[in-house]
């Protein structure tokens, strides 16, 4: 079967740094995305990780070890903002082509 | 604001109406998705086109019908809906279905049914 696990709630302080971690078991990877998505709004794209490692954008970081079916997205300077969904998605292959798996998501509480 | 736009944002109907959900993109993508989305649960996916052909359902009951008219528009023809398919129904395009490539999401349409 396909999985992804992912905590379900963090609770963090305004300028704190948080890791969001994620295990994944799915019979393709083609790679692990991160997708914000704040109450009422769109999913939106934070960044993507084919091969191990550690890629930064801003803020935000994503690593990922395949070796061990392992990735994680790490927020610094957390703001305010930050407050939402995080959904990691593994992009697999099926039978009719590539499509993007989603775990469940993690909700992050950023307090004052 | 995103640039891919659905509409409409709310649609309420009953379970003999027939609806059509729309989105639009003009990024020049040629992968485009619809996901339903339950409250607190992430984004589900139902059909991904390729280069306007299906190339995906996930098993997706009749009742919803896709369709994918050109390269910017994705049409959702719903008929005979059950109160279950009450959701969030999200539109997302891609360049193409490689991996590196990322999915960006329209606002959605909030569907009802009574």
């Amino acid at each position: 079967g396909q999985s992804l696990e992912q905590p379900s709630e963090v609770t963090a302080v305004e300028g704190a740094i948080v890791q969001i971690n994620c295990t994944y078991q799915t019979s393709g990877f083609y790679g692990l995305s991160w997708y914000q998505q704040h109450d009422g709004g769109a999913p939106t794209f934070l960044s993507y990780n084919a091969l191990d490692g550690l890629e930064e954008t801003g803020r935000f970081s994503s690593f990922l070890s395949r070796s061990d079916s392992y990735g994680y997205l790490l927020l610094q300077e957390l703001q305010m903002k930050d407050s939402a969904s995080y959904f990691c998605a593994v992009r697999d292959r099926g039978t009719g082509g590539f499509k993007t798996i989603f775990g469940a998501g993690t909700r992050l509480f950023v307090k004052a | 604001d995103t640039e891919v736009t659905q509409t409409p944002k709310h649609l309420v109907m009953g379970m003999t109406n027939k609806k059509s959900l729309k989105c639009e993109q003009h990024m020049g993508h040629r992968a485009m998705y619809w996901y339903k989305q339950k409250a607190k649960k992430p984004p589900e996916l139902m059909f991904v086109y390729s280069y306007e052909k299906l190339s995906i359902n996930e098993s997706v009951p009749s009742r919803f019908s896709p369709e994918c008219p050109n390269s910017s528009l994705l049409n959702l023809h719903l008929h005979a809906l059950q109160p279950e398919d009450s959701a969030l129904y999200l539109c997302a395009s891609s360049q193409d279905l490689a991996g590196r490539q990322p999915q960006h999401f329209g606002d959605g349409t909030r569907l009802s049914i009574l």
